[in-house]
């Protein structure tokens, strides 16, 4: 079955470490997003790609990072100058294009101490 | 003003009844509306997608746009125990960057009781 896979489901990390979350995706879509959200506050994107080797920043970009080296994959890594890293991380794809709707993985709940 | 507009809730509707849901939003040239649904600790899952002035209906959702008023409406007729969630209203919105994203909600909370 298609769908996008983000691992692991929950993460623990202490203050100051970086963490890399992992996205695949198997629906052959040319683009991938991250969001983060948080209690009230809705789905906010971090960084979005339409294509290999090419990404944009998305609202709230500062302290993470991202790459995509294939077409499947689109990890990201919260660094330690991101001031409030606990959250719930979710990854979609889509087909490029305005009417395209994301598809979301099953998210990962990171939590830093 | 927020470019995506909810009422966070929670709204409550006794089973059987029709719950309505409401969304407005800022650009006026928004082409794509999407209503995700979201379980408590879940991820979203997409329920609904209209591009058109009018309704659209699935099941027992139907989605209303208004382009004119900015505004789009998801309604649940025969409400059900299982479409308590969060529903969470998107829309494609022109971004400073001159590209289109995605912007959502902050989502509405429904429960339905029986």
């Amino acid at each position: 079955d298609g769908g996008i896979t983000q691992s692991p489901k929950y993460l623990f990390r202490k203050e100051g470490q970086n963490v890399t979350l992992s996205c695949e995706q198997n629906l052959n879509h040319d683009a991938m997003y991250w969001y983060r959200q948080d209690p009230g506050q809705g789905l906010r994107l971090i960084y979005y790609s339409q294509i290999v080797n090419d990404f944009q920043k998305g609202d709230i970009a500062e302290g993470y990072s991202v790459s995509r080296e294939k077409k499947e994959s689109f990890p990201l890594t919260v660094t330690s100058a991101q001031k409030n890293p606990t959250a719930f991380y979710l990854c979609a794809s889509s087909i490029v294009g305005l009417n395209s709707p994301l598809h979301f993985g099953n998210g990962t709940r990171l939590t830093v101490t | 003003q927020k470019e995506v507009e909810q009422n966070s809730g929670p709204l409550s509707v006794p089973e059987g009844a029709i719950a309505s849901l409401n969304c407005t939003y800022s650009d006026r040239g928004s082409q794509s509306f999407f209503w995700y649904r979201q379980y408590s600790g879940k991820s979203p899952e997409l329920i609904m997608s209209i591009y058109s002035n009018g309704d659209k209906e699935d099941g027992r959702f139907t989605a209303q746009l208004n382009k004119a008023s900015q505004y789009v409406s998801l309604l649940i007729r025969d409400s059900q125990p299982s479409d308590s969630a969060t529903y969470l209203c998107a829309v494609n919105i022109l971004g400073l960057n001159g590209n289109e994203k995605l912007t959502f909600g902050t989502g509405t909370r429904l429960t339905i009781i029986p």
